[in-house]
């Protein structure tokens, strides 16, 4: 069964700390993996996206990695601010499976003052 | 321009009553998505439309759902004679394939609620 798993489920953290979140995949023919963001009451917003080719994607503070061998995806925010607290969820899209994602159950974070 | 909207934002229902939910996807977008977020789970596929072609329907979890996409824009998902568990968040996401990827955006989701 292809699973998208993601750990923790929870984080909570001071401002101005770097952190990782992980997501964890038990099938490595992916097409590509995506970061997506949930803040409550609305929908998601799409952060980074890697195809399977590429191994990581930047964009401002958020940096994205992908290890397909190992079926693993990590998203490392740096200097994380309040606004940065929401739920962030991981995606990926499997060969074979048309477009449809299959999701991670999200890591919860709170960045604190 | 404006994203993906959906509507209601939130509905409370009776068991057994039929409920409609409704998408706008981003205009020219040809790929329209239906997910379901249920309490303490990820989120899950749905239905999935692509343009003229025939709708990829192998995760709608029962016959009570079904649904439709008019003109190759607004869509319309239809549940049944609806139980307690289907209440949770129903998303849409429309997308539109460029240069070979496809990002997927996601309108604020339906709240239902299965009284």
């Amino acid at each position: 069964k292809q699973e998208v798993t993601q750990i923790p489920a929870a984080l909570s953290v001071p401002e101005g700390e770097n952190l990782v979140l992980n997501c964890s995949f038990t099938d490595s023919a992916i097409y590509n993996l995506q970061w997506f963001r949930q803040d409550p009451g609305k929908g998601l917003t799409s952060l980074l996206l890697i195809q399977s080719s590429q191994r990581e994607q930047t964009s401002g503070r958020l940096n994205a990695s992908l290890d397909k061998s190992s079926g693993r995806s990590t998203l490392y925010i740096a200097a994380s601010q309040p606004g940065d607290s929401a739920t962030y969820l991981c995606a990926v899209r499997y060969f074979g499976t048309a477009s449809k994602l299959t999701f991670g159950t999200g890591t919860r974070l709170q960045v604190t003052l | 321009g404006a994203g993906v909207s959906q509507s209601p934002s939130n509905k409370v229902t009776e068991k057994g009553k039929d409920v409609e939910l409704r998408c706008d996807p981003i205009s020219g977008h040809t790929a329209l998505y239906w997910y379901r977020q249920s309490l303490g789970q990820g989120l899950e596929f749905l239905i999935y439309f692509q343009g003229n072609s025939a709708p990829d329907k192998s995760g709608l979890p029962s016959d009570r759902f079904s649904a439709e996409r008019t003109g190759g824009s607004v869509s319309t998902l239809t549940i049944q004679r609806t139980q307690q568990e289907d209440s949770a968040v129903y998303l849409c996401a429309s997308s539109l394939v460029r240069g070979g990827q496809e990002t997927q955006y996601f309108g604020p989701g339906t709240r239902l609620l299965v009284l």
